[in-house]
């Protein structure tokens, strides 16, 4: 049974950093894409950035890019995103995803339990 | 970046109705779309893939079918459980979107 279980909830200062942290288990963990994608406060869904866990190759929202960067660590079967220089509009839940693997950069069949990240001043 | 227009933004339904949800993608995709249900403080769950390929372990009530670049999602018979919001995602590139997402309410 796959499972994606995030690291908790974060309030950070504006123009910090913060890092979340994805550990999944049930499934051979380089064999898929991991995704983020964030939801701000009763909003929808916006794509941030991808990793291709067996070579580590990345892709980032162009809103995002220079500012965001998504690692895995196959040892551990974790992968983390970082978003640096905080600002207010990126309090938001983050979510990590597993990409199904059929087209391009989807679907996402199973997700982690998300991780609210707070900006304040 | 592929723009996904969703609609209608609220529907108000009963148990047993019949619903329909519209995505409408800025471009062709290909039929590279999801929809994915959400209900509150949970993440999203995966429902339909590749247009109309129904998710292991979904409720054939679920069905979905694409004309073009117009894609539609149809709840038959809405049961108790199904009072969430949805949403349609396009995969077809390397910059995924999503639809802005609908409120199914009991009426």
């Amino acid at each position: 049974q796959v499972h994606l279980v995030q690291s908790g909830a974060e309030v950070k200062k504006s123009g910090a950093s913060v890092k979340i942290s994805c550990q999944a288990s049930g499934y051979r963990f380089s064999s898929f894409d991991i995704s983020w994608a964030r939801q701000a406060p009763g909003q929808g869904l916006e794509w941030v950035g991808r990793i291709t866990v067996y070579n580590g190759k990345t892709k980032y929202a162009e809103n995002l890019q220079g500012r965001v960067t998504v690692t895995a660590d196959t040892s551990t079967a974790t992968a983390y995103m970082e978003l640096s220089s905080l600002r207010f509009g990126d309090t938001a839940v983050y979510y990590c995803a597993r990409v199904k693997g059929l087209g391009v950069a989807g679907p996402f069949d199973s997700w982690g339990q998300g991780t609210l990240v707070t900006v304040s001043s | 970046d592929i723009q996904m227009t969703q609609s209608p933004f609220t529907l108000s339904a009963s148990v047993g109705d019949r619903v329909t949800i519209t995505c409408r993608a800025s471009q062709s995709i290909s039929g590279w779309l999801a929809w994915y249900q959400q209900k509150p403080g949970k993440a999203p769950k995966l429902l339909i893939y590749k247009a109309s390929s129904l998710e292991s372990g979904v409720p054939s009530r679920f069905s979905a079918s694409a004309s073009g670049t117009e894609f539609t999602l149809t709840i038959y018979s809405l049961q108790p459980d199904d009072f969430a919001t949805y949403f349609c995602q396009q995969y077809s590139n390397d910059f995924p979107t999503f639809g802005q997402g609908t409120k199914v309410e009991i009426k």
